[in-house]
């Protein structure tokens, strides 16, 4: 059972569009969503991250929607260049420490950036 | 000059075989992880260890064992490797257990068991 589920599984966007991925989630209880980026050949690498207070977080191009009610959210990648292209996590987990506080993580969305 | 290490990069074996990888990380940090990536999965929790001699069990350990035997090293072990566990391994270490903690991703190693 995915407790995250990321859409597309893959997108394409031209240079200088703007690419949109989309996560969702099924416990409430998390509360912490951090975003890694992995190039082909490498291991995933943190990008960005929200709290659950917060319904929006940015950082130049990338930019995180977050919407507690509908547990949705979504990453934003502005002005998309080729070097953007690679597969990108989307992860949950509960911020307090101790307890069963690992990360989970969604399948992925491939995103492809044509010059 | 890479803080998480993993060897081999890529490894093949035969069904039964016994496989061993490895992973170092010079971050100094507390909390070690084995995860497997595979096409419509994502990244899977196999073990994981918060000090040397600790081992904790993730959310897909069936098959594999591992162990800690310093706070730089990290073992996944396949004894009798199936089909199955063809998959790419990524190690991981974070400073902290708590679901803050930015983990740090090895580069991964791709095995195949034929």
């Amino acid at each position: 059972q995915q407790q995250v589920r990321q859409s597309p599984q893959s997108l394409t966007v031209w240079e200088g569009e703007t690419a949109i991925l989309n996560c969702s989630y099924e416990n409430s209880a998390f509360d912490y969503f951090p975003w890694y980026q992995q190039f082909p050949g490498e291991g995933p690498a943190l990008l960005i991250a929200i709290r659950s207070v917060s319904d929006k977080k940015e950082d130049g191009r990338f930019t995180i929607f977050f919407n507690k009610r509908e547990k949705k959210l979504s990453l934003h990648i502005t002005d998309s260049q080729p070097g953007d292209s690679a597969t990108y996590f989307c992860a949950a987990s509960v911020w307090a420490t101790g307890g069963n506080n690992k990360l989970t993580f969604g399948q992925g969305t491939v995103l492809s950036v044509i010059p | 000059e890479a803080a998480v290490t993993q060897s081999p990069r890529n490894k093949v074996t035969v069904t039964g075989g016994n496989v061993t990888l490895s992973c170092r990380q010079t971050n100094s940090h507390n909390y070690m992880y084995w995860y497997r990536q595979d096409t419509g999965h994502g990244l899977r929790l196999i073990h994981y260890s918060y000090g040397a001699g600790n081992l904790q069990i993730g959310d897909v350990p069936d098959g594999y064992k591992a162990t800690r035997t310093t706070q730089e090293d990290f073992f996944l072990l396949l004894e009798l490797a199936s089909p199955s566990q063809t998959s790419l391994y990524f190690c991981a270490s974070s400073l902290d257990w708590g679901g803050y903690a930015e983990q740090f991703f090895g580069p991964g190693t791709r095995l195949t068991v034929l």
